[in-house]
Order: structure tokens, then C-alpha cells, then sequence
């Protein structure tokens, strides 16, 4: 199984803030040199809610999420970015690879407002 | 707008079989793979297994083989989960939710079912 390792498992940021979520995954997660898509997505939950998809192809912004959000990496070392952090982003964050099943996630990150 | 209807909270004892249902709506039921995750209290997500309702054919986590069935019935756009042999560590959530196929990320997921385990 592909093991998914985020870093760190919980982090404080001001209002207005940067904040910076890792995904490390075991093998890579590219599964065609021709197209460079990379099987991994970001994912948010809130209490009480199903997670919410944010990113997936390691980069593509799912419709309707905010452009604040944003990933990036390659091979097997993934980002999420939040460029100025709301209120309303505080949840837990997960990083999730389909490139094979499982599907594994990462433990996930709990994001706070400092 | 697509909707995943999960079936209500379960309490069953150590040993029972539980069976969640999720019906889901706005969507054709044939197009996307229908995935089930566990989230125990407090803790992280685990993919648990899928089904593709066109066909039936299921792929489930090594952790949960031999003890999970998921199939799907497409009369009724209704997927289904069943975890046989519970134990205490099997009180959780547990989430069904869709993706095109088996190499693309979940889009929509349902709020949840509850199933506790305890004598």
C-alpha cells in the first residue's frame, strides 16, 4: 500500500496568513510521463461534515473552491496552500492518493487560527 | 444537484453484521464508482473499499477483506455496505461516496452513517 504522511499534524496561523499543509506519499504518484497528471488530491473537513474535495491532479482547483486554495508538487511531495487564511478555513486537512488501491489518505493536519 | 442519502445510526453488539444503505439521486447511478470510507471518532479517514455499479465488480482494503461486502442495486440507484464480525474498534462513521472511476478522486460524498459496537 502507498503510505501518505502529512506534515505537520496541526498548525496555528493569524487571520490573513499564510498557511503550508505537506503530503508526502511512499512511491510517486505519476502515473503517465506523457500527460504528468499526478493521482493526488486535497481534501477538507469541517466537525461534523463529509470531507469536501478542494484539489485534485496534485493542482486543479475543484469548481467553487476559493482561489486562496491552491496545490502544487510533484513526484511524491505534495503542497496545499492557503495564501491568507479565513475564519471559516479552520478544519482538518487531508491528502488522499488514487493512483492504486487503497486509496490512502493521509492522517490529516488540523488547521487553527493563532 | 447530487444527492447521497445515507441510512440512520446503528447500535449492534460484538459479533453482529451491519448493513448501511446510500441512496443517491441527481445523477446516473452507472456512471460514477461508489466508494465507502471509515472515520472513527476522532480519527483519520480509511478507504475502505468501491463497487461500480455497471457491472458490480468490487475492489476492497486488504484490512477489511473477508469482513466487508459493498454491492450495488441498480432497480433502486441504492448502494450498500455490509461489515460483518464487529468489534469495538469498528464504532465509527462511515461515509459512501462517488467518483468517476477507480483512478479519479471522490467528488461528492454522503453526511455519514454512525454504527457503534458495544455488548
Amino acid at each position: 500500500d502507498i503510505v501518505m504522511t502529512q506534515s505537520p499534524d496541526s498548525l496555528a496561523v493569524s487571520l490573513g496568513e499564510r498557511a503550508t499543509i505537506n503530503c508526502k506519499s511512499s512511491q510517486s504518484l505519476l502515473y503517465s510521463s506523457n500527460n504528468k497528471k499526478y493521482y493526488f488530491a486535497w481534501y477538507q473537513q469541517k466537525p461534523g461534515q463529509p470531507p469536501k474535495l478542494l484539489i485534485y491532479w496534485a493542482s486543479t482547483r475543484e469548481s467553487g473552491v476559493p482561489d486562496r486554495f491552491s496545490g502544487s508538487g510533484s513526484g511524491t511531495d505534495f503542497t496545499l496552500t492557503i495564501s491568507s487564511l479565513q475564519a471559516e478555513d479552520v478544519a482538518v486537512y487531508y491528502c488522499q492518493q488514487y493512483y492504486s488501491t487503497p486509496h490512502t489518505f493521509g492522517q490529516g493536519t488540523k488547521l487553527e487560527i493563532k | 444537484e447530487v444527492q447521497l442519502v445515507q441510512s440512520g445510526a446503528e447500535v449492534k453488539k460484538p459479533g453482529a453484521t451491519v448493513k448501511i444503505s446510500c441512496k443517491v439521486s441527481g445523477y446516473t447511478f452507472t456512471d460514477y464508482y461508489m466508494h465507502w470510507v471509515q472515520q472513527a471518532p476522532g480519527k483519520g479517514l480509511e478507504w475502505m473499499g468501491l463497487v461500480d455499479p455497471e457491472d458490480g465488480e468490487t475492489i476492497y482494503a486488504e484490512k477489511f477483506q473477508g469482513r466487508v461486502t459493498i454491492t450495488a442495486d441498480t432497480s433502486t440507484d441504492t448502494a450498500y455496505m455490509e461489515l460483518s464480525s464487529l468489534r469495538s474498534e469498528d464504532t465509527a462513521v462511515y461515509y459512501c461516496a462517488i467518483a468517476r472511476d477507480s483512478y479519479t478522486p471522490v467528488e461528492d460524498w454522503g453526511l455519514g452513517t454512525l454504527v457503534t459496537v458495544s455488548s
